[in-house]
């Protein structure tokens, strides 16, 4: 079964401080692996779109990179702030998936004053 | 940008009800999907359609059915409403399918339907 895993599931940093968040993923055949961000009650934005031939994505103080043959992404941030507090979810397009993505759960994070 | 637009933002009904969830893109896009979240078990996929009048069923399509008759629309209905359908309900859109990776078609979300079935 293709699987996506988020491990933690929460998260709370100090102001400042880079971070990485955790994605893994159970079959390395892959189209592509997306990061989101989910703010309370509301629905996703996407972040970052990593095809499987990249190994890596940047936006601004965001980079997620991509390891296919170990199945695992990481998101990283730099120089965390409290306006990053969110739910962060990475979701993968699976080969023979057919057209959709397979979502984790997600990671909450608190930045803290 | 492209915007993808729930018609409800809270929607209450009762058990029994057949309950209508409408989503409109402006982007001109092929792919519409319609996802539920709940806790503990994260997005899972209702229903997407790849072009007008065709559709394909998700990963939990029981109790659920969908239309697409012009493009930029896609309704999701309940036809008759259980308390287990009770959830968020998010709609999403993409230029290209999921599959065709020499292209970058990120998915957008709109800001979700939160239906209380009671």
């Amino acid at each position: 079964k293709q699987e996506v895993t988020q491990i933690p599931a929460a998260l709370s940093v100090p102001e400042g401080e880079n971070l990485v968040l955790n994605c893994s993923f159970t079959d390395s055949a892959i189209y592509n692996l997306q990061w989101f961000r989910q703010d309370p009650g509301k629905g996703l934005t996407s972040l970052l779109l990593i095809q499987s031939s990249q190994r890596e994505q940047t936006s601004g103080r965001l980079n997620a990179s991509l390891d296919k043959s170990s199945g695992r992404s990481t998101l990283y941030i730099a120089a965390s702030q409290p306006g990053d507090s969110a739910t962060y979810l990475c979701a993968v397009g699976f080969t023979g998936g057919g057209n959709k993505l397979t979502f984790g759960t997600g990671t909450q994070l608190k930045v803290e004053l | 940008d492209v915007k993808v637009t729930q018609s409800s933002r809270y929607l209450v009904k009762r058990t029994g009800e057949k309950v209508f969830l409408e989503c409109v893109q402006d982007m001109d896009h092929e792919n519409m999907f319609w996802y539920r979240q709940d806790p503990g078990l994260g997005l899972r996929l209702i229903y997407f359609s790849y072009d007008v009048k065709m559709k394909e069923k998700g990963d939990i399509p029981e109790g659920y059915s969908v239309s697409r008759e012009k493009k930029e629309r896609f309704s999701l209905i309940l036809e008759s409403a259980s308390t287990n359908q009770t959830s968020m309900y998010l709609c999403a859109s993409s230029l290209f399918p999921i599959g065709r990776s020499s292209y970058n078609s990120p998915l957008h979300f709109g800001n979700g339907t939160r239906l209380t079935v009671t």
